[in-house]
Parts: C-alpha cells; structure tokens; sequence
C-alpha cells in the first residue's frame, strides 16, 4: 500500500512551457486536492475533485487544469507556467468528505521552479 | 469565511523544554473539523490529529496533547519533554462539514526548532 504518490519530485520549467504532476493513490479514495505551498502561506487549494468524471476549483485555481478519469489518479496541469507557480505542490485524498470528513493524506509533494 | 491563524512564526526551545503552537480559528458554521499537521524538514506532512467541533474532549498521545475551547476558537497543541526530532513546522487546518465540502484552510504554520 503505497498512500499517496507524487512525479516528478522535482522539476525546472521555463516560462511558457506547459507540464503534467501526477498524483496517484492506492487507497480507493473518493476524494483528491491539489495544493500548493508557499512561503509563509500554509497549503493553498488549488483544485479539488469528489469522484471520477468530478472535479471543481479551489482557492487559487488559475493557471491550472485538473481532470478525473479514474478514482486512482489526478493529473494536474500547467498550461502555460510562469515564475508565480514556482512553488511546493501537494497531491491529498481522503476516504470521505462533507458531513463525515476523513482525514485527507498528502503525498510527498513536488518541488516546482518555474525560471 | 474561514480563517486559521497561527500567530507565532517560529519558537526556539531547548530539548526537554515543554512548548505550546498556538491556533486560533473562525468559522460561522456549528460542524466543523479540526487538524494539525506536522512537516519535518524531509517536507511530507504527518497528520497528527483530527477533532470534530463536537467533541471538546482534550486529547494525550504520548508527550502530544491538544486543548480544544469553542468558546475562545483556540485548538492549541502542547509537546511536552520536547525532543530534536520534534523539530518541524506545524500546520494548524479547518475544514467545514457540509454536503460539498472537505477543503482545509490552512493556517501559515508555526516553525518549532528544539535545540540539544
């Protein structure tokens, strides 16, 4: 039982370039978030997603695009990176949410450098 | 809106030392969750705890204890005996139990050094 897992762990982009972290989990998990991290600013929501073929936005959703094909994974995409995305991203999931909240489990996050 | 505010930014103790994050939230909902994370500097975040707003049971696990008051919005976190491999920063979260929500609003972290 792997949890949660994040690719790459590390990654330099140039302005513009487009790319994909992916996050997968092995927990059956309804429920899976991206984040974002920066300093001095706690984890931020980026997107969220309920079950496979739903997905929905966050706090700070612009510049990235999210879908759900299966309940294993959640792909986040960059369309078109700049130096304001450089930051530490973390893929989460949970068993259950809304009125029965599970706990939400973090993968082990991606460094991302946008120059 | 939510709001979690953790008001020390770094707290420096030496080891054995007994030492107190604090958390203050708000919320205009009655259901609500509670969590603390800890972050060691690998970078993963360790769940620690989770407390629904009903139950204001004070909880132990170990040298880890947690005080929950409703009444002051606080959910602070005590490690007592503190050790070097507690040192990490700790994330305070607030989630709202609804029909549609299991966000966590994350407040920006308290970073604990315990020194030898």
């Amino acid at each position: 039982n792997a949890g949660v897992t994040q690719t790459p762990k590390f990654q330099v982009l140039k302005t513009g370039q487009s790319m994909t972290l992916q996050c997968a989990q092995d927990m059956n998990h309804e429920y899976m978030s991206w984040y974002r991290q920066d300093p001095g600013m706690g984890l931020r929501l980026i997107h969220y997603s309920v079950g496979a073929g739903i997905t929905d936005q966050g706090e700070v959703p612009n510049g990235y695009n999210v879908s759900r094909s299966t309940t294993e994974d959640f792909p986040l995409r960059l369309l078109s990176a700049a130096p304001s995305q450089t930051s530490v991203y973390f893929c989460a999931s949970s068993s259950s949410g809304g009125m029965s909240l599970d706990t939400q489990y973090f993968g082990p996050g991606t460094r991302l450098t946008v120059l | 809106a939510q709001k979690v505010t953790q008001a020390q930014t770094e707290i420096s103790v030496v080891e054995k030392e007994d030492v107190t994050l604090d958390c203050v939230y708000e919320t205009r909902d009655t259901t609500y969750y509670l969590f603390w994370y800890k972050q060691p500097p690998s970078g993963e975040l360790v769940f620690l705890i989770r407390r629904n707003s009903f139950d204001e049971q004070n909880e132990i696990s170990g040298r880890y204890s947690w005080n929950f008051q409703k009444s002051t919005s606080s959910f602070n976190f005590t490690i007592t005996a503190s050790q070097v491999v507690d040192s990490a920063v700790y994330f305070c979260a607030l989630s709202e139990a609804s029909y549609s929500s299991y966000k966590l609003i994350f407040g920006s972290g308290t970073r604990l050094l315990v020194r030898p």
